[in-house]
């Protein structure tokens, strides 16, 4: 089992619609849960940042992380064709050497 | 402020060939990640350096890859000789910190072996 699960797409949906992204993982030891959005082409961005479980929200966007059952979401409301990206999952333990470890990404397409 | 450079944006060689890629992180961030990205997946750790001292280098194929990070800024990382399945994209990173987890990424080197 890979320590971080990604749905895997690629996802369509119409302009305006509530779009829902998720991951699963198997590490407990994750404290740090990240969405980065990836661009054709360049360098993936950072998009949400949320320590431990909780909710975070940023404009259209909500990050949902549920430690107990190792869930973390991604919800876009009204997206927009600029959404249009790869959205990718990232995880970190605590501690001084920690790293991040990716999900595979999902591609998502929002049709104007 | 200026992002993370990296070049060249493209290479295309043979296999069994050598390659090697630049990055200049962001100025003042103490930290810098090299990722390999193969196409469909999600980036994967190559080397983490806190300064010029590596911090994390577990899945460097260190039979043939190879980086250094002179002075604390710029870094390198080296290929030799080159396979089929090296065909990536890498990806430079920087942070201020080791616990800070907001990453620049560059926008990559699109690595094709033939």
């Amino acid at each position: 089992q890979k320590e971080v699960e990604q749905d895997p797409g690629p996802l369509s949906v119409p302009e305006g619609a509530i779009v829902s992204l998720n991951c699963t993982y198997s590490n407990s030891a994750f404290q740090y849960f990240m969405w980065y959005r990836q661009y054709s082409r360049k360098g993936p961005e950072l998009l949400m940042y949320t320590y431990s479980s909780g909710n975070k929200e940023d404009g259209r966007f909500t990050a949902q992380v549920d430690k107990s059952s190792k869930y973390i979401s991604l919800f876009i409301r009204d997206s927009q064709p600029s959404d249009s990206a790869t959205y990718l999952c990232a995880m970190a333990e605590a501690g001084a050497n920690s790293k991040l470890t990716f999900g595979k990404g999902i591609t998502l397409s929002v049709r104007p | 402020e200026a992002g993370v450079a990296q070049s060249p944006r493209y290479k295309i060689i043979e296999k069994r060939q050598s390659v090697a890629f630049w990055c200049n992180p962001i100025s003042g961030h103490a930290t810098l990640y090299w990722y390999q990205q193969i196409l469909g997946q999600g980036p994967k750790l190559l080397i983490q350096f806190q300064n010029n001292g590596v911090v994390d280098d577990s899945q460097l194929p260190k039979d043939r890859f190879s980086a250094e990070r002179l002075k604390g800024v710029d870094s390198t990382l080296k290929i030799q000789p080159a396979k089929l399945e090296d065909s990536a994209v890498y990806l430079c990173a920087s942070s201020q910190g080791v616990l800070n987890y907001g990453y620049t990424f560059g926008s990559g080197t699109r690595l094709t072996v033939v």
